[in-house]
């Protein structure tokens, strides 16, 4: 059971740097979501999908990008990465309103 | 955002029963979930119990509810040393099913 797969698992990127973080899910899922979790604080919402070509931004969407061209697939790109990005980034889908979510296992991204 | 606190730590002994609690400020959250993060892994999920219920049970696991006081509880029975791990309750919004808060989490240590 494959689940919600994150690419890549661990990223080290110098300051200024672009990259894209690319989430899939193979549950037919509708909703999808990218998170931030920080030490000593809970997950951070960062964008949100409620379908295929949709997105909505969340509680902390500064210097990220999202889109959604396949269902399956949710891309989070940074433009221009700051220290302050250095965080793990998980991502999660679910298939109703209601539902709980499931979550990959996480990117660890360290920017320097 | 939202505030939904928890206490940080937990520490048991292997046998005991644990008690993780939770409190929420939106009157109107609809679902209210339980997470377990392991090192280096993803949330995955442990139980959820909607709004209009006062009590969910499943096999060791015991969500408690208490909604005139925006209070949850997660029991577990007899914890096990491969219960140690970050456990993270979350809150849907009535207003938005799309917006998730979390808490920080509760590390529960438990010691054989």
């Amino acid at each position: 059971n494959a689940g919600v797969t994150q690419t890549p698992k661990f990223r080290v990127l110098k300051t200024g740097q672009s990259m894209t973080l690319l989430c899939a899910q193979d549950m037919n899922h509708e909703y999808m979501y990218w998170y931030r979790q920080d030490p000593g604080m809970g997950l951070r919402l960062i964008h949100y999908s409620v379908g295929e070509g949709t997105t909505a931004k969340g509680e902390v969407p500064d210097g990220y990008n999202v889109s959604r061209l396949k269902k399956q697939n949710f891309l989070l790109g940074l433009e221009s990465a700051a220290p302050s990005q250095t965080s793990v980034y998980f991502c999660a889908s679910r298939d109703r309103e209601g539902q709980p979510q499931h979550f990959g296992d996480g990117t660890r991204l360290s920017i320097l | 955002g939202e505030d939904v606190e928890q206490s940080l730590f937990l520490s048991v002994r292997e046998g005991d029963s644990s008690v993780i609690n939770c409190t929420y400020t939106d009157s109107s959250s609809t679902y209210l979930y339980w997470y377990k993060q392991e090192p280096g892994a993803g949330l995955q999920l442990l139980t959820y119990i909607f709004s209009n219920m006062d009590m969910k049970q499943d096999q060791r696991l015991t969500v408690l509810l208490n909604k005139k006081d925006k209070h949850l509880s997660l029991r577990i029975a007899d914890t096990q040393t491969g219960d140690s791990a970050i456990y993270f309750c979350a809150e849907s919004m009535g207003s938005d099913f799309n917006k998730f808060y979390f808490g920080s989490g509760t590390k529960l240590n438990v010691k054989p």
